[in-house]
């Protein structure tokens, strides 16, 4: 199962540029991430929100969370060729038994 | 270091024949692991969640005589694609959590590239 969309699909822009990348959720949760995915290769864990924050900054990364949206953004400022890859959200019910929840994705394509 | 060692990282099989995924957890109990496929360019799916000592839990849609999971222990469980056939061909990554540690962080194995030929 899936939790929802992530917007854009597909991003692409230069170095130096910002990248804004949304994530929609269904359902009640405990925390969202965001996970950077190089092609071919396994997950890279970037950020964690938790349900009771609303932002979040972690070096040129910003997250937001609107709970009663049930949205969030990641914000890389600064772009570089090296940020190229795919960006996922995930939620976490934060229960016994309960895994994380992958949104669709979206690609991010930097060029220098 | 990695907290999910995960085994191996590529197979490559013949149409037919199974073959055998694990994940360990090291340095901490995982009575829980998830087990997710990911197809090229598309995001993680969850297939099942393993349980030490029962019968693993399926999402829907994925064949249980299919994908045979076991966790015997409390650091290990492993997925076996029986009678792998092309479209089987993916990656698939498992994960547990680790209540043992403040926050509980879920932590992720590399990944098995499986390609079925």
């Amino acid at each position: 199962s899936q939790q929802g969309e992530e917007d854009p699909q597909a991003l692409s822009i230069q170095e130096g540029e910002n990248a804004t990348m949304n994530c929609s959720y269904k359902t009640s949760i405990n925390n969202l991430q965001w996970y950077r995915q190089n092609s071919g290769r396994g997950l890279v864990h970037l950020i964690l929100i938790r349900s009771n924050e609303r932002e979040k900054h972690s070096g040129r990364l910003r997250v937001t969370l609107d709970t009663s949206k049930k949205s969030s953004s990641l914000l890389i400022t600064a772009s570089r060729a090296a940020d190229t890859a795919s960006y996922f959200c995930a939620t976490d019910a934060y229960q016994a038994g309960t895994a994380l929840i992958f949104g669709k994705g979206t690609t991010l394509s930097v060029s220098s | 270091g990695a907290v999910v060692s995960q085994h191996p990282s590529r197979v490559i099989c013949k149409s037919g024949t199974s073959v055998k995924i694990e994940c360990r957890s090291l340095d901490f109990q995982a009575t829980t692991m998830f087990w997710y496929r990911q197809f090229p360019k598309q995001s993680l799916m969850l297939m099942a969640t393993s349980n030490e000592g029962s019968k693993a839990t399926y999402e829907q849609g994925v064949e249980k005589d299919k994908f045979l999971i076991n966790h015997a222990s409390l650091t290990l469980s492993t997925l076996t694609v029986t009678s792998a056939h092309p479209e089987d061909s993916s990656f698939y990554i498992c994960s547990a959590r680790d209540w043992g540690t403040s926050n509980s962080p879920l932590h992720f194995g590399n990944g098995t590239r499986l390609t079925v030929t």
